[in-house]
């Protein structure tokens, strides 16, 4: 069993739509969590980030984090075509000197 | 201005074949990485390096050697190439001395094909 896991998709939408994306994770040491955003054949950009339990909200974003399930959503509000690419979660555990464990990532296509 | 860069982008071989990539990073970091990404989008780390040291290590074949001349500067050689090579290896690097908190900007990755 994978340390992350993430439903690889791909997922459709209609533009406009509030997209919902999650991963789960069996590391309970696991205590910052991220979401990269990934455009076709470009490298991974970090979009949220987030440290242990809680909501975080940037714009049309917004990061949660649900620890005592070990549950991670990104929520995307009024989507758009630009959004399509794939969305990775990405965490670390403290004192992990920068190892990211990823998820394998959900592809997204937002149909205008 | 690039902030993290690698060549080739492109690099399609033999199997059996030694290749190097490189990467660089114009942004003052003192952390570099290397990753794999497979076909399936799945990434994972292989290497870390602080200030030129050897910091992560993950179960990668010796085939794969990672040498940092400066901090500006990560490479990755890979020797005997074989098919399960095949891949997309992205370099990364961050500011601090690579804390979980610390933010990773990604190179435009190296697409390697092993024929």
């Amino acid at each position: 069993q994978k340390e992350v896991e993430q439903d690889p998709g791909p997922l459709s939408v209609p533009e406009g739509a509030i997209v919902s994306l999650n991963c789960t994770y069996s590391n309970s040491a696991f205590q910052y969590f991220m979401w990269y955003r990934q455009y076709s054949r470009k490298g991974p950009e970090l979009l949220m980030y987030t440290y242990s339990s809680g909501n975080k909200e940037d714009g049309r974003f917004t990061a949660q984090v649900d620890k005592s399930s070990k549950y991670i959503s990104l929520f995307i509000r009024d989507s758009q075509p630009s959004d399509s690419a794939t969305y990775l979660c990405a965490m670390s555990a403290q004192g992990n000197t920068g190892k990211l464990i990823f998820g394998q990532g959900t592809t997204l296509q937002v149909k205008p | 201005d690039t902030a993290v860069s690698q060549t080739p982008k492109y690099l399609v071989t033999q199997m059996g074949n030694d290749k190097s990539i490189k990467c660089e990073q114009n942004l003052g970091h003192d952390t570099m990485y290397w990753y794999k990404q497979d076909s399936k989008k799945f990434l994972k780390i292989m290497f870390s390096y602080n200030n030129k040291e050897l910091i992560i290590n993950e179960t990668v074949p010796n085939r794969f050697s990672p040498k940092s001349p400066d901090k500006a500067h990560l490479n990755l050689h890979i020797n005997s190439l074989e098919l399960g090579d095949s891949a997309v290896y992205f370099c990364a690097s961050s500011h601090l001395a690579g804390g979980p908190a610390d933010t990773q900007y990604f190179g435009p990755g190296t697409r390697l094909t092993v024929l």
